[in-house]
């Protein structure tokens, strides 16, 4: 059974790098034309979509954050990372990493979830 | 990038009613429209894609309908575990994948 599980950081500061990683178990990475994507939460608030890679490595990046974000993959640990630079107070959300179960049904949506990780962009 | 909206903000409801949410997007997606159900403390759960297709383990009660530019979720029969946000969600565009602010279900 494919599982996620985000790690990092709980606390950034301003202007700095935030950098998670999302651990693949059950699964690999590199399997079947698979998305791995990244979508935040800020505190009570809705939902965004970060972006996504595939396991051939092509990326994906909402436009509004395209400038700041990097998603890349590490075959030799099953995992997949987000790096978004420049953070702010308003970077201050839960991060999710999340996957399609099944790619070839879709990928532009997700039935995998990891747990989320809160990181506070703060001084 | 498409917007999408969702109505009512809150909707109140007791055990055993129906109840219906809608979803709006800014241009047609087709039927490229995704539903999660997401409560205090957990990550989002994935009910419908394909804007009517459950997904794995999600029970009859919950069924999406709609295409084009006006999606709707019901629930059937309000069960107490059915008590969460809502959100919608279109993938008709891959280059941005965008949210409904969502629809909070309470009593």
């Amino acid at each position: 059974q494919l599982q996620l599980q985000e790690s990092g950081p709980g606390l950034v500061k301003p202007s700095e790098t935030l950098s998670l990683s999302c651990t693949v178990s059950g699964g690999s990475i590199t399997s079947s034309s698979n998305f791995w994507a990244w979508i935040r939460q800020p505190p009570g608030k809705g939902l965004e979509w970060i972006g996504r890679i595939s396991s051939g490595g092509r990326t994906d990046y909402n436009p509004s954050l395209r400038s700041r974000v990097t998603i890349s993959v590490d075959t030799s640990e099953n995992q997949f990372s987000l790096n978004l630079t420049s953070v702010t107070a308003a970077d201050t959300a839960i991060y999710y990493c999340a996957s399609p179960l099944i790619p070839e049904v879709g990928t532009g949506f997700w039935d995998v979830w990891g747990q989320g990780t809160t990181v506070t962009v703060s001084s | 990038e498409i917007v999408m909206t969702q109505s009512p903000v809150t909707l109140s409801v007791s055990p055993g009613e129906r109840a219906t949410l809608s979803c709006r997007a800014s241009q047609s997606v087709y039927g490229n429209v995704a539903w999660y159900q997401q409560k205090l403390g957990q990550a989002p759960r994935l009910l419908i894609y394909g804007a009517s297709i459950r997904a794995t383990g999600i029970p009859a009660r919950f069924t999406g309908s709609g295409s084009g530019t006006e999606f709707t979720l019901t629930i059937s029969s309000l069960q107490s575990e059915d008590f969460a946000v809502y959100y919608c969600q279109q993938y008709n565009d891959w280059l941005i994948f965008t949210f409904g602010p969502g629809t909070n279900v309470d009593l």
